[in-house]
C-alpha cells in the first residue's frame, strides 16, 4: 500500500450535491494536512489536524469541512461549492505537525464543479 | 513573514542537458527546513530533499543535486543529463523549525519540459 492515498481521484459535481474526499495514511504519522492547488495559483493550506485534533483553519469558507475519525484517515466534506472551488485537493501527512517535519503528499482529487 | 521565489515559471529542455532550478527563500527564523517537492502530471507531490538551515554541505542524490547557500539564501536544484521523465512542475518550500502546524511556505513552481 502506498503511503498516502486519496479517493476519488476524480470528481464532477454540481454546485448542490454535497461529496466527500477522503485520504488515508499509512505512514504512522499524527498530523494530516488538506491543501487546495489552483490553476496559476500557489498551494494553499486549508487544514491540519494533529492527533485527530483540527489546529489549523486558513480562512477556508464553510462550505468546505473537514473530518478527521483518526490519525490515519481524513475527509473533507463538501457541500453547495462554487465553480472556482474547482482545483486539485491535495492531502498530506507528516509525523509531527511541527516545520522540522516533512509532509508526504497523495495523488490528489482533481475537483470539477459545474 | 516567509517567503518562496521561484523566479523561472517554465524551462525547457533537450534531453541530456544539465538545468538548474533557481529558489530563493526569504525567514526572520534562524532555525528553518528547506524542501524541494516534483509534481509530475499524475499530480502527487514527490519530495526530494530536506535541508535544515545548519547544514550548508551540497548533496548529490544520482543526477541530482542541491547547492545551498545561507549567504544568499537561496537553494538551487540541479539536474545533471535531463531525461523525458523529469519532465513536472517544481516546487521549493520552507519551514520554520518549530513551526506550529507545521506551516509550508511554497514557491510558484518551476515547470520543467524535457523534449527528447
Amino acid at each position: 500500500e502506498t503511503g498516502v492515498t486519496q479517493t476519488p481521484r476524480h470528481l464532477v459535481m454540481g454546485m448542490t450535491n454535497k461529496k466527500s474526499l477522503k485520504c488515508e495514511q499509512h505512514l504512522g504519522h499524527n498530523a494530516m494536512y488538506w491543501y487546495k492547488q489552483s490553476a496559476k495559483k500557489p498551494l494553499e493550506l486549508m487544514f491540519v489536524y494533529s492527533l485527530e485534533e483540527r489546529v489549523e483553519n486558513n480562512s477556508v469558507p464553510s462550505r468546505f469541512s473537514p473530518e478527521c475519525p483518526n490519525s490515519s484517515h481524513l475527509f473533507l466534506h463538501l457541500h453547495t461549492l462554487q465553480p472556482e472551488d474547482s482545483a486539485l485537493y491535495l492531502c498530506a501527512s507528516s509525523q509531527d505537525d511541527v516545520g522540522r517535519e516533512t509532509q508526504y503528499f497523495g495523488p490528489g482529487t482533481r475537483l470539477l464543479v459545474l | 513573514a516567509q517567503k518562496v521565489t521561484q523566479a523561472q515559471t517554465e524551462i525547457s529542455v533537450v534531453e541530456k542537458e544539465d538545468v538548474t532550478l533557481d529558489c530563493v527563500y526569504e525567514t526572520r527564523d534562524t532555525t528553518y527546513y528547506l524542501f524541494w517537492y516534483k509534481q509530475p502530471p499524475s499530480g502527487e507531490l514527490v519530495f526530494l530533499i530536506r535541508r535544515n538551515s545548519f547544514d550548508e554541505q551540497n548533496e548529490i542524490s544520482g543526477r541530482y543535486s542541491w547547492n545551498f547557500q545561507k549567504s544568499t539564501s537561496s537553494f538551487n536544484f540541479t539536474i545533471t543529463a535531463s531525461q523525458v521523465v523529469d519532465s513536472a512542475v517544481y516546487f521549493c518550500a520552507l519551514s520554520a523549525f518549530n513551526n506550529a502546524g507545521n506551516m509550508l511556505t511554497f514557491g510558484g513552481g518551476t515547470r520543467l519540459m524535457v523534449k527528447p
